[in-house]
């Protein structure tokens, strides 16, 4: 029962070009929103986060939508660059302190040249 | 600024083999856990502790024991490994009052 969803395994976008990714979430509870991007050989790192009485935080090149109604984010990357080309994680937790992170299966981004 | 340390960073087992993998964060965080990640299955969630003395399972716990005797340590024992346990796993750190978590740089095991 995947709670967090991420249906795209993999994403090849050219280097300048805007990168989407998608997350779908099926829990109500869920009101944080995480994404998480890692390279091989290292631990995931912290990218940009929404709070649920937000659509939208940008931080720099990087964009979180969020659609509560679809139970919906998305990641927008722009312009991508090869230094990009990771594995991005989406997560979502609910309120408490004690509130554990669920995680999406993750999507290999590409930034081609 | 060490953040979270995990060791071995590389282990290799025997079937029924037993090991701990370290875990010590030098940022106070009350809330440590461990996740474990397979091809395809993302981040699972093995166990959390949210303070010293306390700690509760999480979506995978079979297998694994964990105990927190300090806010720095939480260890993470396999008490006879299978091979279903050969995975990355990556032990991570908050504050209770953020929902961000700092991970370790992730331990490799293998069990034959």
């Amino acid at each position: 029962d995947q709670q967090v969803k991420q249906n795209s395994p993999s994403l090849s976008v050219q280097e300048g070009r805007i990168s989407i990714l998608n997350c779908d979430y099926t829990n109500s509870m869920f009101d944080y929103f995480l994404w998480y991007k890692k390279y091989p050989a290292e631990g995931p790192t912290f990218l940009i986060s929404i709070s649920s009485i937000k659509d939208k935080n940008e931080d720099g090149r990087f964009t979180v939508f969020l659609n509560k109604s679809a139970k919906h984010l998305s990641l927008h990357i722009v312009p991508s660059q090869p230094g990009d080309s990771a594995v991005y994680f989406c997560a979502a937790t609910g309120t408490g302190t004690a509130s554990k992170l669920t995680f999406g299966t993750g999507t290999r981004l590409q930034v081609t040249l | 600024n060490a953040g979270v340390t995990q060791t071995p960073k590389f282990q290799v087992l025997k079937t029924g083999q037993s090991m701990t993998l370290q875990c010590a964060q030098d940022m106070n965080h009350e809330y440590m856990s461990w996740y474990r990640q397979d091809p395809g299955m993302g981040l699972r969630l093995i166990h959390y502790s949210v303070g010293a003395g306390i700690t509760d399972q999480g979506e995978v716990p079979n297998g694994y024991n964990v105990s927190r005797s300090t806010t720095e340590d939480f260890p993470l024992r396999l008490l006879s490994a299978a091979p279903s346990q050969t995975s990355v796993y990556f032990c991570a750190s908050r504050s209770l009052n953020t929902g961000e978590l700092f991970f370790g740089e992730g331990s490799r095991l293998t069990v034959l």
